[in-house]
């Protein structure tokens, strides 16, 4: 299954709201998880099951979606929050599969 | 707290060989399945490999089959990858990581730098 996320770079000011986009190549119902990763450091688990938030997950973060089409949004980008982020299926392994990553930066 | 700590990366010829290890601490390791990740400089995240808990399963993705043997040694709480053959492509990052139930991927070390250079 080929995951793939829009837009590759998404510029926003601290404070408002950024929308990450996910779409898989068939359906994986809610099977998705989404990543954070910051420079030099491992990927987090931020989201799992398409929308439930990961232990110690500040509640800005949110996941929505099924089927093929799936959504991060951030609520109020604060400075800790500028990452690459990445989306992953986990219905049809193996392979589990990433997309390509979306990096939110500062606008 | 759950600890993942990857080391044996280094600098290699192509065709030769290396084995990286992932020590891990701050939960029952046998309980767990484990995989290993990697990312080529300035890429994406990529699966390699992964493990049952008690070492009876495993995958691996299609660029390593054959080259590459995922094993633990649960008496260790330790996480191997056998790297053979490598090639510059296999020039990456490895991140070991936690499997929750064949899903996510729960807990990840900082990683270990492999370069494959002549």
């Amino acid at each position: 299954i080929v995951m793939t996320q829009s837009p590759a770079t998404l510029s926003v000011s601290p404070g408002e709201r950024a929308t990450l986009s996910c779409r898989a190549s068939q359906s994986i119902s809610s099977n998705l998880a989404w990543y954070q990763q910051k420079p030099g450091q491992a990927p987090r688990l931020l989201i799992y099951g398409a929308s439930t938030r990961a232990t110690g997950i500040p509640a800005r973060f949110s996941g929505s979606g099924s089927e093929t089409e799936f959504t991060l949004t951030i609520s109020s980008l604060e400075s800790e929050d500028f990452a690459v982020y990445y989306c992953q299926q986990y219905k049809n392994w193996p392979p589990w599969t990433f997309g390509q990553g979306t990096k939110v930066e500062i606008k | 707290q759950v600890q993942l700590v990857e080391s044996g990366g280094g600098v290699v010829q192509p065709g030769r060989s290396l084995r990286l290890s992932c020590a891990a601490s701050g939960f029952t390791f046998r309980s767990y399945g484990m995989h290993w990740v990697r990312q080529a400089p300035g890429k994406g995240l990529d699966w390699v490999a992964a493990i049952w808990h008690d070492g009876g399963k495993t995958y691996y993705a299609d660029s390593v089959k054959g080259r590459f043997l995922i094993t633990r040694d649960n008496s260790k709480n330790t996480l191997y990858l056998q790297m053979n053959s490598l090639r510059a492509d296999d020039t990456a990052v490895y991140h070991c990581a936690r499997d929750f139930h064949q899903s996510w991927f729960e807990s990840w070390g900082q990683g270990s730098l492999v370069t494959v250079s002549s």
